[in-house]
């Protein structure tokens, strides 16, 4: 079984553009999540999507952004990049109304 | 009150060694703690969890012991291996609401298993 897949590997943007970083769950997964892992900030909890819906949303500001598709992929939008956005961006699955959650990779986004 | 606290910041262990992380919460709403084991490089891997209303949970080399009454929890790596060098992460989950379904991280526990 195929775990979540995230791409890009890497990203590099400056400050000021657009980043959109994409997330595929674990098939069969409804429900998707996105975390923010800065450099000695821990893990913090940016969106989660189940069934299309944006279900609750952590304390970041409204550049960032998101949407679930149909086949439920899910797509994280960061817009008007600064400098401290750079960090690895993890997406993480679960079956809806379970706990267990499973990371992809994520995706490193530099801000220079 | 969403908060959970993890300690100690780094470890290092002797080979064959007990591996002792520790974590403790406030909100007693709080009802699933998983540990994640993350590598350099890579998303964290879901390693062991324990429910509320039970007291002890063990994986092979992996136990978590749970005090509800301290709203503590901890994680006992027994026979530490070098290959168990890793950051670690308690997290904790505000129940199956269907509204906040968020993992609630603790701030990780570098640790090296020495030879």
């Amino acid at each position: 079984e195929a775990g979540v897949t995230q791409s890009p590997t890497h990203l590099i943007k400056t400050r000021g553009q657009q980043a959109t970083l994409r997330c595929s769950p674990i098939s069969g997964h409804t429900s998707v999540y996105w975390y923010q892992q800065a450099l000695g900030l821990g893990l913090q909890f940016l969106l989660w999507y189940d069934e299309g819906e944006e279900r609750n949303r952590g304390n970041f500001p409204p550049r960032f952004s998101g949407r679930q598709f149909p086949n439920y992929s899910s797509e994280l939008n960061v817009n008007a990049l600064e400098l401290e956005d750079s960090a690895l961006y993890l997406c993480a699955s679960s079956l809806v109304r379970l706990a267990e959650q499973f990371f992809g990779p994520g995706t490193r986004l530099t801000v220079l | 009150q969403q908060q959970v606290k993890q300690s100690p910041q780094s470890l290092i262990v002797q080979k064959g060694g007990i591996s002792i992380i520790n974590c403790a919460y406030e909100n007693t709403a709080f009802d699933y703690f998983p540990w994640y084991q993350q590598f350099p490089g890579k998303g964290p891997a879901l390693l062991i969890a324990i429910r509320p209303d039970v007291s002890e949970k063990k994986e092979g080399r992996f136990t978590i012991s749970f005090n509800k009454s301290a709203k503590q929890f901890s994680l006992h790596i027994m026979d530490s291996q070098p290959g168990d060098s890793a950051t670690y992460f308690c997290a904790a989950l505000l129940g199956d609401t269907g509204t906040a379904s968020k993992l609630t991280f603790g701030t990780g526990t570098r640790l090296q298993v020495t030879l």
